[in-house]
């Protein structure tokens, strides 16, 4: 199973400035998920992000405002630029069981703890 | 178009008493269905996946869901609660035929409360 490091687990910012949130782990998978989960709600998928191209961005999240780095098989970062209270949420980083070469099942997904963002 | 449906929001039993929890899907396609669970301050963990196997599915912690195509079901129960069964649990559907774009869809989820 993959062990899934997020940081930071929290954060407090103001409104207009950026927060980049790192997800590491601890072996070389293909496909990255960044997830929201807004107060009382479910979980929203805001992008998949393989290795060596760009980010897949789900309808209402657009790369401008949650720009995702890929640098390799085992780290993604995502930015939440230009905050605003309506960002306030947790981001949550996902990986697919299997690593490169193996076939993407979406059977099971592995989790970060999360990262807790609130924009005053 | 797939959906789930979550059917309490939140409930509360006695420890060591059943726990049910309820979710039914929507989909053209015979779906995967999995519940996942979140502890306070942990990431999600996956419970149990049905994909098309058993219809009685097997899962971590004395789990167990039960695929019922005839009622668009898949329940989640426990015969006996613990305290530490406390937590958020998600049931989620995914078509295994969309291809690498395919997503899951959440339910919004139910607050599992146990009382000593």
């Amino acid at each position: 199973s993959a062990v899934i490091s997020q940081k930071p687990s929290r954060d407090i910012c103001q409104r207009g400035t950026s927060l980049t949130i790192q997800c590491q782990v601890d072996s070389q998978v293909t496909m990255m998920f960044w997830y929201r989960q807004q107060p009382g709600q479910s979980l929203t998928l805001i992008a998949t992000a393989n290795q060596g191209s760009e980010a897949t961005y789900e309808s209402g999240f657009v790369i401008d405002k949650f720009p995702i780095s890929r640098p390799n098989l085992t780290f993604s970062t995502l930015t939440v630029s230009n905050m605003s209270p309506e960002d306030s949420s947790i981001y949550l980083c996902s990986v697919e069981e299997g690593g490169p070469g193996t076939a993407a099942t979406n059977e099971k997904l592995f989790f970060g703890s999360g990262t807790q963002l609130s924009v005053l | 178009a797939q959906s789930v449906t979550q059917l309490d929001s939140h409930v509360s039993v006695s420890e060591g008493t059943p726990v049910l929890l309820r979710c039914n899907y929507s989909s053209s396609y015979s779906p995967s269905l999995f519940w996942y669970v979140q502890h306070p301050n942990k990431g999600l963990q996956l419970l149990l996946k049905y994909t098309s196997a058993a219809t009685l599915v097997k899962g971590i912690n004395g789990f167990e869901a039960e695929f019922k195509k005839s009622e668009t079901s898949f329940h989640l129960t426990k015969p006996s609660a613990h305290m530490s069964d406390a937590a958020e649990y998600f049931c989620v559907v995914s078509d295994p035929y969309a291809g690498n774009n395919r997503k899951l869809i959440w339910g919004l989820g139910t607050s599992l409360a146990v009382n000593p």
